[in-house]
C-alpha cells in the first residue's frame, strides 16, 4: 500500500480564497483523522470520522473549516475563507479500529498570504 | 479528558550516547500509548506503541520503551544515538473506544551532536 496520500503538498493561498485539501486513507482503514501543526499549538485534532461518518469535530477552529467523507477512500478539509493565521501543516491519518495506531500522511503545508 | 506531557522540549545528546525522552500522560482508562518521530517536512513515523501485557516495548530503529503505571510514564530510550535520529520524538495516547483517537504531547526535539 502507498500508505496515506495527501495532495497538495504545498498550497498558497491569498486572504479570503477557498482551500481544499485532500486525503486518500490507506485502503481497509476505518478510522480517518485530520490534524493542524503549527510551532504555537503543536498537533491538534480537527475532525475524526469513522466509517465515513463524522464522530468528533470538536477540534474544527471555526465555522469556515468543514470536512467531509463520501466514501472510505477519500476525504477532504475546507477552508472558506481563509486566513493567515490558518497557515500550518495540516495532517490526515488513518486507523483500523480496534488496532491502535494511526498512519501519517505527508502533510499539506498551507500558507496563507 | 486525556492529556499527554513531554517535560523537555530540546534534547541535545552527543552520537553515541545513551537517550531518554519523558512522557507523562493522563488518561482515565488503561492507556494506548504511542511514540512517533517526525523528520523535518515530513509526516509522522510510528516507532513504537503500548497496549496491554509487556511493559517494556520495542520499536524501530533500536528505539524502545517502558510504560510505568505507578508513574504515569511511558519514556522512550536507547542505548546510543545516531546522528540519523536528530528528529522531533512525539508521545501520545490513544482512546481505542473513540475510534484511536490520538492525543499528542508538545513534542521533544533532539539535536545530535558529532
Amino acid at each position: 500500500d502507498a500508505g496515506v496520500i495527501q495532495s497538495p503538498r504545498h498550497e498558497v493561498t491569498e486572504m479570503g480564497q477557498e482551500v481544499t485539501l485532500r486525503c486518500k486513507p490507506i485502503s481497509g482503514h476505518n478510522s480517518l483523522f485530520w490534524y493542524r501543526q503549527t510551532m504555537m499549538r503543536g498537533l491538534e485534532l480537527l475532525i475524526y470520522f469513522n466509517n465515513n461518518v463524522p464522530i468528533d469535530d470538536s477540534g474544527m477552529p471555526e465555522d469556515r473549516f468543514s470536512a467531509k467523507m463520501p466514501n472510505a477512500s477519500f476525504s477532504t478539509l475546507k477552508i472558506q475563507p481563509s486566513e493567515p493565521r490558518d497557515s500550518a501543516v495540516y495532517f490526515c491519518a488513518s486507523s483500523l479500529q480496534g488496532r491502535g495506531e494511526a498512519f501519517f500522511g505527508q502533510g499539506t503545508r498551507l500558507t496563507v498570504v | 479528558a486525556q492529556s499527554v506531557t513531554q517535560p523537555d522540549i530540546h534534547i541535545t545528546v552527543s552520537e553515541g550516547a545513551s537517550l531518554e525522552l519523558r512522557c507523562n500522560y493522563s488518561y482515565g482508562a488503561t492507556p494506548y500509548l504511542f511514540w512517533y518521530v517526525q523528520s523535518p517536512g515530513q509526516g509522522l513515523q510510528l516507532l513504537l506503541k503500548y497496549f496491554s501485557g509487556v511493559t517494556l516495548v520495542q520499536g524501530i530503529k533500536g528505539f524502545e520503551a517502558e510504560f510505568k503505571r505507578s508513574q504515569s510514564s511511558f519514556n522512550l530510550r536507547k542505548p546510543s544515538v545516531h546522528w540519523s535520529d536528530a528528529a522531533e520524538y512525539f508521545c501520545a495516547v490513544g482512546a481505542l473506544n473513540a475510534g484511536n483517537m490520538l492525543t499528542f504531547g508538545g513534542g521533544t526535539r533532539l539535536m545530535v551532536k558529532p
